[in-house]
């Protein structure tokens, strides 16, 4: 079975700071996907990122990076001079390639940014 | 294009009533996955349909089904209501199944169980 587990349940920075959002998966499988998906209030989720378990090239856009490292099993996620607006929760997730669009959810980390 | 459409936004329900939630994907897109969110289980699987057949579901009981259309668009119901049931429905398109594609989400539907 997978699994995902995002340790930080809350976390809370003042805005410029840096901060990094840890993710943990398990699976047997040797091919899968991992995700970052952004919540904001309003509900939707919304995506951020897919790496496929064959790519552990690290990967920067604008002020956000992430860094997969399957040694450790970890796809952790940067946030580089935070904003107010980067306040939501943030959900790692993962998919097997096993026929069907299913993704596994860790239980998210809701980021507060204070002015 | 348009992003994936959920209506309606918001359902009041009484237990034992039953509930029709609708998905509207992105065009072109013909898959169409089900995820229920509440803060005790978080986000959890229901499930897929790709070409109209369901491909997937997660471990929930039988009041929860779904279909989709030839068009794409899908529909879940829930039967029986139970003050459980009361959540964020989610809805995400993708191009293909597999498990591969990206998957968009819908705005979700807040169920509330009374």
């Amino acid at each position: 079975a997978q699994k995902v587990t995002q340790a930080q349940t809350e976390i809370s920075v003042v805005e410029k700071e840096d901060v990094t959002l840890d993710c943990v998966y398990e699976t047997r499988d040797t091919t899968y996907y991992l995700f970052w998906y952004k919540q904001p209030p309003s509900g939707e989720l919304v995506f951020l990122i897919r790496r496929n378990s064959f790519d552990e090239q690290n990967e920067i856009s604008g002020r956000y990076s992430w860094n997969f490292q399957k040694s450790t099993s970890s796809f952790n996620f940067t946030i580089t001079a935070s904003q107010v607006v980067d306040s939501a929760v943030y959900f790692c997730a993962l998919s097997i390639i096993q026929g069907a669009q299913k993704l596994v959810f860790g239980q998210g980390t809701r980021l507060t940014i204070n002015p | 294009k348009a992003g994936v459409t959920q209506t309606p936004r918001y359902l009041i329900k009484t237990r034992g009533q039953q509930v029709t939630l609708s998905c509207s994907p992105i065009s072109g897109h013909r898959s169409v996955s089900w995820y229920q969110q509440t803060p005790g289980q978080g986000l959890q699987f229901l499930f897929e349909y790709f070409s109209e057949t369901q491909r997937n579901k997660g471990n929930f009981p039988g009041r929860f089904s779904g279909r989709q259309f030839s068009n794409s668009r899908s529909e879940m119901n829930v039967s029986t209501l139970e003050l459980g049931d009361s959540a964020l429905y989610l809805c995400a398109s993708s191009l293909a199944t597999g498990g591969a594609d990206t998957q968009y989400f819908g705005p979700g539907t807040r169920l509330t169980v009374l």
